[in-house]
């Protein structure tokens, strides 16, 4: 069974639009929460992560976090096409030695 | 420039053959990671080391063997025994004390 679930798109939203990606997971007492953003044939890149509950701002992202829900969303305002990637959740379990488990990954396209 | 390499950057290789990915970090961190993407998939675990001389088996660690001689390199070696080698590998550093991991480019390793 999979950990860390995300819908694996393809999400496309217009430019400057609120795009809106969802991740949940199924560990209770995981700590430590991730968006990894990946290019088309390139390494992901960390964008945000989170440790407490409620809403992180970091420019145009947002990164919200309900442990009681279980679930993680990335919020990505005035999307630009430059946005366009596959946006990878990662979540460390309880007792995981500081790994992470990473969700196969939601596509975004932003549509000039 | 700090950062971490990975090298080359498209490898390819014949059945049967063992190869060695190579994976250099010079940001001081301790713990090094392998994972093996596959096409519309997450990452997938392979070996991670948290200190120099100690490495873990991760999810699918079987075909795979790596080394910690050093701090700054974590070469991971693929066997013939691995099955379906061909895939897109992946080489990650942590800082100390943190849980973000950071990303080298990646080696597109291809076996006919």
């Amino acid at each position: 069974q999979k950990e860390v679930e995300q819908n694996s798109g393809p999400l496309s939203v217009p430019e400057g639009a609120i795009a809106s990606l969802n991740c949940t997971y199924s560990d209770r007492g995981s700590q430590s929460f991730f968006w990894y953003r990946q290019y088309s044939g390139k390494s992901p890149e960390l964008i945000m992560f989170i440790y407490s509950n409620g809403d992180k701002e970091d420019g145009r992202f947002t990164a919200q976090l309900n442990k009681a829900s279980q679930y993680v969303s990335l919020l990505i305002r005035d999307s630009q096409p430059s946005d366009s990637a596959t946006y990878l959740c990662a979540v460390n379990p309880e007792g995981s030695a500081r790994q992470l488990t990473f969700g196969s990954g939601t596509q975004l396209t932003v549509l000039p | 420039d700090g950062g971490i390499t990975q090298s080359p950057k498209y490898l390819f290789r014949k059945e049967g053959q063992n190869v060695t990915l190579s994976c250099e970090q010079n940001l001081n961190h301790d713990a090094m990671y392998w994972y093996r993407q596959d096409p519309g998939q997450g990452l997938r675990l392979i070996y991670y080391s948290q200190i120099v001389n100690d490495f873990q088996k991760g999810d699918i660690a079987e075909g795979y063997s790596v080394s910690r001689e050093k701090k700054e390199s974590f070469p991971l070696t693929v066997t013939s025994a691995q099955k379906n080698p061909t895939a897109f590998y992946l080489c990650a550093s942590r800082p100390s004390g943190t849980y973000e991991q950071y990303f080298g480019p990646g080696t597109r390793l291809t076996v006919t």
